[in-house]
């Protein structure tokens, strides 16, 4: 059978509705948390950060919610766009001394679809 | 916006034999990193690089890998000995700074496929 690790949780959504796309991150020492969005055949694009001194965090049409006691992280995009079909994943990173690009840790991702 | 450019997009290789992926970092950037994508899998840290010399590397980098900034504005990922498991999309990123909190462009990546 095929791989599970081929298989993205998937976010149908109808233009103009709001898209929650949710991380449940691995490490309680995690202090800062990062959104992608990679289109097909793209490389990673950033979207939007948080720190965990932070519970929410609002960009243009994107929110970060953290949740720190449930190590959970989302997503919220506004009037979600056909051009904001892509997969969402989500990075965590623990700024100790040292700290760098290096030791991020990327969640799996999850596939949003808009449908016109 | 200032971007990433990697060559080539696609590239196809024989088991055993050596590839060079490269990429052009933006140009006031001092860090640069590589990462890896197995098809449907998370992305996955490789290395990075500062001042001419490694200065982070994950378990995957073992010795079959070696980066280079051969000029001043390439930087190349080198492969000695393909093996089936290598192939994956490998994007190139760079950064102003090394902290977690720069935030760090990707490249379009290149599909690496070994047969």
């Amino acid at each position: 059978g095929e791989s599970v690790g081929l298989h993205l949780p998937t976010l149908s959504v109808q233009e103009g509705d709001n898209s929650i796309i949710n991380c449940a991150y691995s490490n309680s020492a995690s202090d800062y948390f990062i959104w992608y969005k990679q289109e097909s055949g793209k490389g990673p694009q950033f979207i939007i950060d948080i720190r965990s001194n932070m519970d929410k965090r609002q960009g243009q049409r994107v929110t970060v919610l953290l949740n720190k006691t449930v190590k959970h992280l989302s997503l919220q995009i506004a009037a979600t766009q056909p051009g904001d079909s892509a997969v969402y994943f989500c990075a965590e990173n623990i700024e100790d001394y040292g700290g760098s690009q290096g030791n991020l840790i990327f969640g799996k991702g999850t596939k949003l679809s808009v449908k016109p | 916006e200032p971007e990433v450019t990697q060559t080539p997009s696609h590239q196809v290789t024989q088991m055993g034999q050596e590839v060079i992926l490269r990429c052009v970092p933006i140009s006031n950037h001092l860090y640069f990193y590589w990462y890896r994508q197995i098809l449907g899998q998370k992305v996955e840290f490789l290395v990075s690089f500062y001042n001419n010399e490694i200065s982070e590397k994950s378990e995957i980098f073992d010795d079959q890998f070696s980066v280079e900034r051969p000029d001043g504005s390439n930087f190349t990922l080198k492969i000695r000995s393909t093996k089936l498991e290598d192939s994956a999309m490998y994007f190139c990123a760079s950064s102003e700074v090394a902290s977690g909190r720069a935030r760090g462009f990707f490249g379009p990546g290149t599909r690496l496929t070994v047969l």
